[in-house]
């Protein structure tokens, strides 16, 4: 299936680990994003790559830390959890050239 | 910078209303704009997009119509389904740059029988 797809589904970590999230996308997609879904529904975007170049970078702690280790991959790496980043974290993907960006199914994390 | 505002939810309807979810938008330039839809437990889908003004996107039965001069977006629906129920995005990104999303807040609809 082409698809946008992510790793693990549910993520339930204790304070102060470490932990990543993997997205792949086998739509031949240039441009990748991260986006944090709050307990309240709001979605607001962390990161883009486009050509495994950062292109957006929206005042998200340093703890954060994206990698895209090829065009198709856009990892999400976060340090020191607190209990504010348990949240759902969605990759999205978007041809060059066009407007429509295209979601993954999600990752639920829960920091206890 | 760019802003999504969206009818505050919860909306509920029995089956077979008539649906609007009302959506304005601030933004520069000539932004694109977007229903996502969220059903329980998923992903964000594409339900219907519009990129210029008196554009008007469709699908599933729902209808959205770009209108610059009241910078607005309202879906709409004339029969909604039980299957239907659903967390409903309005967004916009402009057509330059590296083409973020921003959403409005989402309005969940739940429909009954």
């Amino acid at each position: 299936d082409t698809a946008v797809s992510q790793t693990p589904k549910y993520l339930v970590t204790q304070m102060g680990n470490d932990k990543s999230i993997k997205c792949e996308q086998n739509l031949g997609h240039d441009t990748m994003y991260w986006y944090k879904q709050d307990s309240k529904k709001f979605l607001k975007i962390m990161f883009s790559y486009n050509n495994k170049e950062l292109i957006i970078n929206e005042t998200v702690p340093n703890r954060f830390s994206p990698k895209s280790p090829d065009k198709a991959h856009l990892n999400l790496h976060i340090n020191s959890l607190e209990l504010g980043d348990s949240a759902v974290y969605f990759c999205a993907s978007r041809q060059q050239g066009a407007d429509t960006q295209y979601f993954g199914p999600g990752t639920r994390l829960t920091v206890l | 910078g760019n802003s999504v505002t969206q009818m505050e939810g919860p909306v509920t309807l029995s089956e077979e209303a008539f649906l609007t979810i009302n959506c304005t938008y601030t933004a520069t330039g000539y932004p694109s704009l977007f229903w996502y839809v969220q059903y329980p437990g998923e992903g964000l889908q594409l339900l219907l997009k519009a990129t210029k003004a008196d554009d008007k996107g469709s699908n599933k039965g729902f209808e959205a119509t770009y209108r610059k001069e009241t910078t607005s977006f309202h879906l709409e629906k004339g029969s909604v389904q039980v299957s239907d129920s659903a967390v409903y995005f309005c967004a916009l990104t402009n057509s330059q740059g590296a083409q973020k999303l921003v959403f409005g807040q989402g309005t969940r609809l739940t429909i009954n029988p």
